[in-house]
């Protein structure tokens, strides 16, 4: 079945570093979707990618979806200490309706 | 708040009971899906409807889970004589029918098997 890999697994920055995580799938997405969900909360969507190599930024979020459409990534600049939380990547493969969610990259922020 | 509420928000139960969880989705949302989070891990998914019908089951952990939609508004997931391992976060999420995936999220039911 479909699988979908984030690394890191967690990340260490001082506020005011730079983060990025990436996703990897085994099959080709037909979109996929970013998620952040902060200690103790649910999943809160960020945004959806649909086009090869598109490139999507909400203030200093920064997403990007692979040519292939099997990989993205998702950078932030300056981290603040709000952005402390889990990032979630998630994407249906194979023109299904079922989204595979990977294990998340939990980013800490030291000030 | 993202609309979609889940209730009850904690469940506390003995080993061998049924439980069951109820979900009230964003109300123009025609899909829902209900996952499984455990500590660390990404939600699993469970189960999908569109509207009342139930489009894909095969991802329900074992036969003790099921889920309802009836009328294609809040939906339930039970789960009979509940194990140890059961024990997770239960999420609840909707979608509106279209292209987009973008999904809002409950808070949860956190279930607790002693």
């Amino acid at each position: 079945g479909q699988q979908v890999m984030q690394i890191p697994q967690y990340q260490h920055v001082q506020e005011g570093e730079d983060f990025t995580t990436y996703c990897n799938s085994s099959t080709t997405l037909s979109n996929i979707q970013w998620y952040k969900q902060r200690p103790g909360g649910h999943p809160v969507f960020l945004i959806q990618l649909v086009k090869s190599g598109e490139v999507k930024k909400q203030k200093r979020l920064t997403f990007q979806f692979g040519e292939a459409k099997k990989n993205s990534s998702l950078h932030i600049t300056a981290t603040q200490t709000t952005d402390v939380g889990t990032y979630f990547c998630a994407g249906p493969g194979g023109g299904s309706y079922i989204p595979t969610f990977g294990r998340g990259t939990s980013l800490i922020v030291h000030p | 708040d993202t609309g979609v509420s889940q209730n009850p928000r904690h469940k506390i139960t003995k080993r061998g009971q049924n439980v069951t969880f109820r979900c009230d989705p964003i109300s123009e949302h025609n899909r829902l899906y209900w996952y499984r989070q455990t500590l660390g891990q990404g939600p699993e998914f469970l189960t999908y409807f569109q509207n009342e019908a139930q489009l894909e089951k095969s991802r329900l952990l074992s036969d003790r889970f099921s889920a309802e939609r009836p009328k294609g508004s809040f939906s339930t997931l039970e789960i009979q004589r509940t194990e140890q391992g059961d024990s997770a976060m239960y999420l609840c999420a909707s979608i509106r029918s279209g292209e987009s995936y973008e999904q809002y999220f409950g808070p949860g039911t956190r279930l607790t098997v002693t």
